[in-house]
């Protein structure tokens, strides 16, 4: 199956900095999902992304179908910002979103 | 806007027990789906489920898990005699088709605590 990679794995700010949170995947993906996982669990959907750029205040994600990879842009960061980052994939005929391991990021005063 | 909803938020049992979990997809969806995340790692697909049959499912959904839609709202994921390796985060999530192309909307999850 697909392989999903995440990096940085560990990510701190401060707040008001920009960050840039980076997905590579090992095949071509027919869905690319991005997640945030608030401090209570919960897994809030942020971008459907298998192609090209979207914006949704201040977020923003990217990804270059032919080169494997997403990138989710986060400016002017917030502490309500951190948690987990999550990327998803999923390629060729079933509907199993395979799941990075994930960016925790800590956004500081 | 509409959303998938899971109950309960948090589920303590014990080893041996049998567990239910409980999810509402959002009402004109089609697929629905199951997944786990232990505790500090990835999220994990379980199972799809599709016109009331398991369409995909992952070598982790053995003999000891079913899911059921036992009415036109309910989808359910029920484990049989629950260990503690199961005690995870469960996530329902559903998509309006079944195209891969699809977004899935994800549920708040159901912590299960297995003592």
């Amino acid at each position: 199956g697909i392989q999903v990679e995440q990096s940085p794995p560990d990510l701190i700010l401060q707040e008001g900095a920009n960050s840039t949170l980076r997905c590579n995947f090992s095949d071509s993906v027919n869905n690319l999902q991005w997640f945030h996982q608030n401090p209570w669990g919960q897994l809030i959907n942020l971008f459907y992304i298998p192609s090209g750029t979207k914006q949704n205040g201040r977020l923003s994600a990217t990804t270059v179908a032919t080169e494997r990879y997403s990138l989710l842009y986060i400016s002017s960061s917030q502490t309500t910002d951190s948690g987990v980052y999550f990327c998803a994939g999923l390629t060729g005929g079933g509907n199993k979103l395979t799941f990075g391991t994930g960016t925790q990021l800590k956004v500081e005063l | 806007e509409p959303e998938v909803t899971q109950t309960p938020s948090h589920q303590v049992t014990q080893m041996g027990q049998e567990v239910i979990l409980r999810c509402v997809p959002i009402s004109n969806h089609l697929y629905f789906y199951w997944y786990r995340q232990i505790l500090g790692q990835k999220v994990e697909f379980l199972v799809s489920f599709y016109n009331n049959e398991i369409s995909e499912k992952s070598e982790i959904f053995d003999d000891q898990f079913s899911v059921e839609r036992p009415d036109g709202s309910n989808f359910t994921l029920k484990i049989r005699s629950t260990k503690l390796e199961d005690s995870a985060m469960y996530f329902c999530a559903s998509s309006e088709e079944g195209w891969n192309t699809d977004t899935q909307y994800f549920g708040p999850g159901t912590r299960l605590t297995v003592l």
